[in-house]
């Protein structure tokens, strides 16, 4: 079946400093999307990618689609404590329609005091 | 306005009971999703709502689990003769027609005993 995988499993940094994620796929997907979960909250949806190639930025946060549309990335710049987190990946297929999400196994980011 | 919410916030069940978890999606939302979260991983897809289409269930373990959705509204998971490996977070989300989930709701924590 469809796999995400998405590095690192987590990541420890200072606050101010820029941060980088991605996933990849062995399937081609419609749709990337990058999730944020604080713990004992459900996720919550921070960025939608549609075209191969697209880069979109909501505030200190940048990703792309890649341009084999099998994977993407999630940049955070100058992070702050409040960027603690889960963050995921997740790939959106079409069959019919109908919509399927597949995720990734999560970014657990850690800010050192 | 209000958010995707979903009750119980926790369960803790002994094996080979039966169980359910509801979910209350945002108002006028026609679709819905149900997903599971092990701890550590990312979520699995269980069934996806549109509207008054026939329900995507192909992500539903096994025949102990169901959902229904009642009124285009109010949705119910039903696990029966629940097992050790159904523990997990089941989370609801909700979106207009033919647009990604946003946001999830707080999830119900399974403990099964």
């Amino acid at each position: 079946g469809q796999q995400l995988n998405q590095s690192p499993q987590s990541m420890f940094i200072q606050e101010g400093e820029d941060v980088s994620m991605n996933c990849t796929s062995s399937s081609i997907f419609n749709t990337w999307l990058w999730y944020k979960q604080d713990p004992g909250e459900g996720p919550v949806l921070l960025i939608a990618l549609y075209k191969a190639g697209e880069l979109t930025s909501n505030g200190r946060l940048t990703a792309q689609f890649g341009i084999t549309r099998k994977d993407s990335f999630l940049n955070i710049s100058a992070s702050i404590p409040s960027d603690v987190g889960i963050y995921f990946c997740a790939g959106q297929l079409r069959t019919d329609s109908n919509y399927q999400l597949i995720w990734g196994a999560g970014t657990k980011l850690i800010i050192k005091p | 306005g209000a958010g995707v919410s979903q009750s119980p916030s926790n369960k803790v069940t002994e094996k080979g009971k039966d169980v359910e978890l509801r979910c209350d999606p945002i108002s006028g939302h026609t679709a819905l999703y149900w997903y599971r979260q092990s701890l550590g991983q990312g979520l699995e897809f269980l069934i996806y709502f549109q509207g008054n289409s026939a329900p995507d269930k192909s992500g539903l373990p096994s025949d102990r689990f169901s959902a229904e959705r009642t009124g285009g509204s109010v949705s119910t998971l039903t696990i029966q003769r629940t097992q050790q490996e159904d523990s997990a977070v089941y989370l609801c989300a909700s979106s207009p027609q033919g647009l990604t989930a946003r946001g999830f709701g707080p999830g119900t924590r399974l403990t099964v005993l």
